[in-house]
């Protein structure tokens, strides 16, 4: 079975400055998939930024980056030049082999941007 | 740009009283999920389904759970008999294939049950 933990339930960062979120997970798969997902106060989650497992390059998207750390289990969410349209909460989740990949995930992390 | 829509956004129910929920996927994709989202706590995976058939349940997708995908398009998901611990937030998702493949998901339902 997967677990995925996150351990800050609620963070805080300044316009424009930069935060990370932490992750960790542990799975007996070799293959599998990890996953940043943002959840705004509309509800409606969203894709952040992915990574495939066996990929040592850590995944970029934009602002948004990880830090990959696979033998110590570990995925966090670097999030640069923050914006107030980031304030959310952010999942994250991994998936594994199987028949239909579910998704597995951590309890959140809020987020909340200060102007 | 398409996505997956969730119908009632709100759902009050009686304890017992059966509820469906519905779910519009985006058109091409293949493997459809129904997750659960408990107040205050993680999001669980409750069920996928995928070729017409349920490919995978949780522990918690017991015999008062049901899915269906009636006509192509939506994707539903019933409560038999709704029990006050099954109020949560449901979200559905839809991929159009596995592994690295993106899960869409919906708003969510807010389900409460009294």
């Amino acid at each position: 079975a997967q677990t995925v933990t996150q351990s800050q339930p609620e963070m805080s960062v300044q316009e424009a400055e930069t935060v990370t979120l932490s992750c960790t997970y542990d799975t007996s798969e070799n293959n599998y998939y990890l996953f940043w997902y943002k959840q705004p106060p509309s509800r409606q989650m969203i894709l952040v930024i992915r990574q495939e497992a066996y990929k040592q390059q850590n995944a970029t998207e934009n602002r948004f980056s990880v830090n990959f750390q696979k033998a110590a289990k570990s995925f966090s969410l670097k999030i640069s030049d923050s914006q107030l349209g980031d304030t959310a909460m952010y999942f994250c989740a991994s998936n594994s082999g199987g028949s239909n990949y579910k998704l597995t995930f951590g309890k959140g992390t809020l987020l909340t941007v200060n102007p | 740009e398409p996505e997956v829509t969730q119908t009632p956004s709100h759902q009050v129910t009686q304890m017992g009283q059966e509820v469906i929920l519905r779910c519009v996927p985006i058109s091409n994709h293949l493997y459809f999920y129904w997750y659960r989202q408990i107040l205050g706590q993680k999001v669980e995976f409750l069920v996928s389904f995928y070729n017409n058939e349920i490919s995978e349940k949780s522990e918690i997708f017991d015999d008062q759970f049901s899915v269906e995908r009636p006509d192509g398009s939506n994707f539903t998901l019933k409560i038999r008999s709704t029990k006050l611990e099954d109020s949560a937030m449901y979200f559905c998702a839809s991929s159009w294939g596995l592994a690295l493949n993106e899960q869409f998901f919906g708003p969510g339902t807010r389900l409460t049950v009294l």
